[in-house]
């Protein structure tokens, strides 16, 4: 069974970078079937799209947050990364990896998430 | 982008009851649209994908439908474990988009 696990700190400071890891088990990050995204939740708001990520390193990033975001994948380790930088308030929020499915850009399957505050 | 518009953004209803939330997509979308159901301090789940597709272990009280900008997430008779937060998302482009979110609440 899929599984998705979101690591990295759960504080950072403001002006300073964001950085988080998806590992990815029961599943392989290589198949060719499959793209990886990371979403964003704000406390007690709605959800954000940020990226989206091909084992091949192929990206589709969000405009808005374009500027400031790099992600990356990692096969040998199973693992995509998101690091934002230029951190404000504003980018507090539980953020999500999860897997597309097969059927458009849906999202198939999802991390637990993992909490980022950004203060001083 | 494609900006998704939820309606209503709440609703209470009792258990038993038929409930229908909307979704409506600034631009037509075809069939790529999906709906995800949130608990509190829970990931999303997916529901329904490609409009009306049930996803696997999902209960037949939920349907969905609708095309182009129109859709619609109906759950039939109203169980306890329902109650929750729903979105729907365009599935067809990047910037993917979701709606704002409808929170079911019990009466």
């Amino acid at each position: 069974q899929l599984q998705l696990q979101e690591s990295g700190p759960g504080l950072v400071k403001p002006s300073e970078t964001l950085s988080l890891t998806c590992t990815v088990s029961g599943g392989s990050i290589s198949s060719s079937h499959y793209y990886w995204a990371w979403i964003r939740q704000p406390p007690g708001k709605g959800l954000e799209w940020i990226a989206t990520i091909y084992y091949s390193g192929s990206t589709y990033y969000n405009p808005s947050l374009k500027s400031r975001l790099t992600i990356s994948v990692d096969t040998s380790k199973s693992q995509f990364s998101l690091k934002l930088n230029s951190v404000t308030a504003t980018d507090t929020a539980v953020y999500y990896c999860a897997r597309h499915g097969s059927s458009g850009w849906i999202l198939e399957s999802w991390g637990q998430g993992t909490l980022v505050t950004v203060s001083s | 982008d494609i900006q998704m518009t939820q309606s209503p953004s709440s609703v209470s209803a009792p258990v038993g009851d038929r409930v229908t939330i909307t979704c409506r997509a600034s631009q037509d979308v075809s069939s790529w649209l999906a709906w995800y159901q949130q608990k509190p301090g829970r990931a999303p789940k997916l529901l329904m994908y490609v409009a009306s597709t049930l996803q696997s272990g999902v209960p037949s009280r939920f349907t969905s439908s609708g095309s182009g900008t129109d859709f619609t997430l109906t759950i039939s008779s109203l169980q306890p474990e329902d109650f929750a937060t729903y979105y729907c998302q365009q599935a067809k482009s990047f910037p993917i988009t979701f709606g704002q979110g409808t929170r079911l609440e019990i009466q």
